[in-house]
């Protein structure tokens, strides 16, 4: 199975910075890679699919890049509201879809 | 509007049954994959199941594979997950999930979540 590292577990930024989480496939994944942002006592919710597009009604203030086995996502200005746990999710090997292991964002 | 509501969760012994349901609205179910994800307490999130649109594939975690089948039964917009001989370890919210993908285009990853049930295995 292919394993996601996703790095830094956590995070602490002040309002306005730039963050940023890094995802690592054990092997090629081409960009079949989703991210999620999860706020306290919620479901998850998608950000990015397929590695860099916007899911409809998602800040432009996310994007994701990367390719192969390396992915990067983005928040470009942190907000009080971003304040969650964000995952990253490969979907190109079956039958696992495997989540990283999570990077909690947390306001400085 | 998608809508997933997950039930069945409960306290059971360790080695005990659990059925959990998830009634689903909002989108052509049969014409999806769907997906089953835990989460324990204080942990990450682990894909468990899926099945296809048809029901005619299934694909489990290791760690659950043996012991819990997916089902589901499209005439009633609804999934299933029968977990048996569980474990502490199973201790999790349960999500149902739905694919991003229309049923001939494969698996895509998930895009629209329920809020979970709660299953706690414990003596």
């Amino acid at each position: 199975d292919i394993q996601m590292t996703q790095s830094p577990s956590s995070l602490s930024a002040s309002v306005g910075d730039r963050v940023t989480i890094t995802c690592q496939a054990s092997q090629d994944i081409s960009n079949y890679l989703n991210w999620y942002q999860q706020k306290p006592g919620k479901a998850p919710k998608l950000l990015i699919y397929d590695a860099s597009n916007l899911e409809t009604g998602v800040p432009s203030r996310f994007s994701g890049s990367g390719s192969g086995t390396d992915f990067t996502f983005t928040i470009s200005s942190l907000q009080p509201e971003d304040i969650a746990t964000y995952y990253c999710q490969q979907y190109d090997n079956l039958p696992a879809l495997t989540f990283g292991g999570g990077t909690k964002v947390e306001i400085k | 509007e998608v809508q997933l509501v997950e039930s069945g969760g409960v306290v059971v012994q360790p080695g005990g049954s659990l059925r959990l349901s998830c009634a689903a609205s909002g989108f052509t179910f049969d014409d999806y994959t769907m997906h089953w994800v835990r989460q324990a307490p204080g942990k990450g999130l682990e894909w468990v199941s899926l099945i296809s649109w048809d029901g005619g594939s299934t694909y489990y975690a290791d760690s659950v594979k043996g012991r819990f089948t997916i089902s589901r039964d499209n005439s009633k917009n609804s999934l299933y997950l029968q977990m048996n001989s569980l474990r502490t370890e199973d201790t999790a919210l349960y999500y149902c999930a739905k694919d991003r993908f229309i049923a001939a285009a494969g698996v895509g990853g998930i895009d629209y979540w329920g809020q979970g049930t709660l299953v706690t295995v414990s003596s």
